[in-house]
Parts: structure tokens; sequence; C-alpha cells
């Protein structure tokens, strides 16, 4: 069975511009979460979708928005790129949102903003 | 104070060794517990999950849960160099169904 599923697996964009990453959960997983990891830190939560329906969000500017699509994949969106916006993005998904259900995560994407 | 604090390490051990992870924690409303391995360059893999006190056990690994000490801890039994990764606890629990994680602690298990 697939695990979860990222794209592209790396991406170097300029300031200022706009960057989607896409995300495929586990066949059967309904929720996707989004983290941003910076190198030598724990990841840090951005968006949680569940049933299509933003559900929560961490402390992240609104240039940060994400949707969640009727086949439970997911894009994140980032706008007005900076350079401190160079991370790994991780996707994981799990099968519902509650506390008790452990999160499955993606290979990530790796952005640098230069 | 961080609500999820994990020494970065790196902890450098011989091939074989016992090794001792360590997070300490400040909301005592966390109730799962889980430790993550992560390869240099790739996703989190859930390893141990575990709720609320107690051991549990897989394989060479062993993760304990203190929550009257807010401690909790993997052990990792004759280790491997294939172990050298870095390792990331994770918590929930309290109304809050997002995971914090901690920032990961960088093993090194040489041959």
């Amino acid at each position: 069975d697939a695990g979860v599923t990222q794209s592209p697996t790396h991406l170097i964009k300029t300031r200022g511009q706009h960057v989607t990453l896409r995300c495929s959960p586990i066949s059967g997983h309904k929720s996707v979460s989004w983290y941003q990891q910076v190198l030598g830190q724990g990841p840090q939560f951005i968006f949680q979708y569940y049933e299509k329906e933003e559900r929560g969000r961490g402390n992240f500017p609104d240039r940060f928005s994400a949707r969640q699509f009727p086949n439970y994949s997911s894009e994140l969106n980032v706008n007005a790129l900076l350079l401190g916006d160079s991370a790994l993005y991780l996707c994981a998904s799990s099968f519902r949102q509650g506390a008790s259900d452990t999160q499955y995560f993606g290979p990530g994407t790796r952005l640098t903003v230069l | 104070q961080k609500e999820v604090e994990q020494d970065p390490g790196p902890l450098s051990v011989p091939e074989g060794a016992i090794v001792s992870l360590n997070c300490t924690y400040s909301n005592s409303a966390f109730q799962y517990f889980m430790w993550y391995r992560q390869y240099s360059r790739k996703g989190p893999e859930l390893l141990m999950y575990t709720y609320s006190s107690g051991n549990k056990e897989d394989g060479r690994f062993t993760a304990q849960v203190d929550k009257s000490s807010k401690y909790i801890s993997l052990f990792i039994r004759d280790s491997q160099p294939s172990d050298s990764a870095t390792y990331l606890c994770a918590m929930s629990g309290g109304g809050s169904y997002i995971p914090t994680f901690g920032r990961g602690t960088s093993l090194i298990v040489h041959p």
C-alpha cells in the first residue's frame, strides 16, 4: 500500500514568487496536515484539513493557505516567498483528526528561496 | 520555556550499545506520546506510539512514559549503524489533536 506522497521533491524559487506544494494521503485517510521543518528543528504545524474543511491553523502568516480536494489530496500555497520560508515542507495523513489518530508523514518537499 | 524539550545532541555511541533518548514536557494534558525517526532529508517515520503512562516494547525499541515527571524515553537495544538518524518525540492531547514536536536528537552509531 502506498504511503503519503508529495510533489515536487525539491523546489527552488526567488523571493516574492508563489509556490504550490501537493500531497496525496494514504488510501482511506481523510485528514491531511501540513508542517514546516527548518533545519535543526522539529516540524511546526501549519494546517490541518479533515473532510475538506480546515480544522486547525498554526501560527503562520496569511501568505500560507491550503485546501483539500474531494479525493482527500491537498495543496499548500505560499505567496510572496521570503528567504525564511526555506524549509522542508511535510505532509502527514491520518484516518481521522483525533489526538489518538497517529500521523504518517510523506518524504517532504524541500523548498529553497533565493 | 518550550512546551517540549529535547536535547539536540549529537549522541554518539558504539555499535551494540543501549541508547536512551529523552524528552520533557510542560503540558500535563498530553496523553498521546510518539517517537519518530527521521533520516537525513527524509520525512519522519513513526516508531512508537503510547497512550498515557507505562511502557511499550517493539523489537529493539522500548518507549516509556512517566506522566508524573512529565518525562518520556525511548530505549534502543543493540544499536546498529542503521539506527543513525534524528529521533523526534511528539505528543498531543488535552483537547488538541495537533502533535507538538521536540526539536529532535541526532544519534550516531559508529561501527
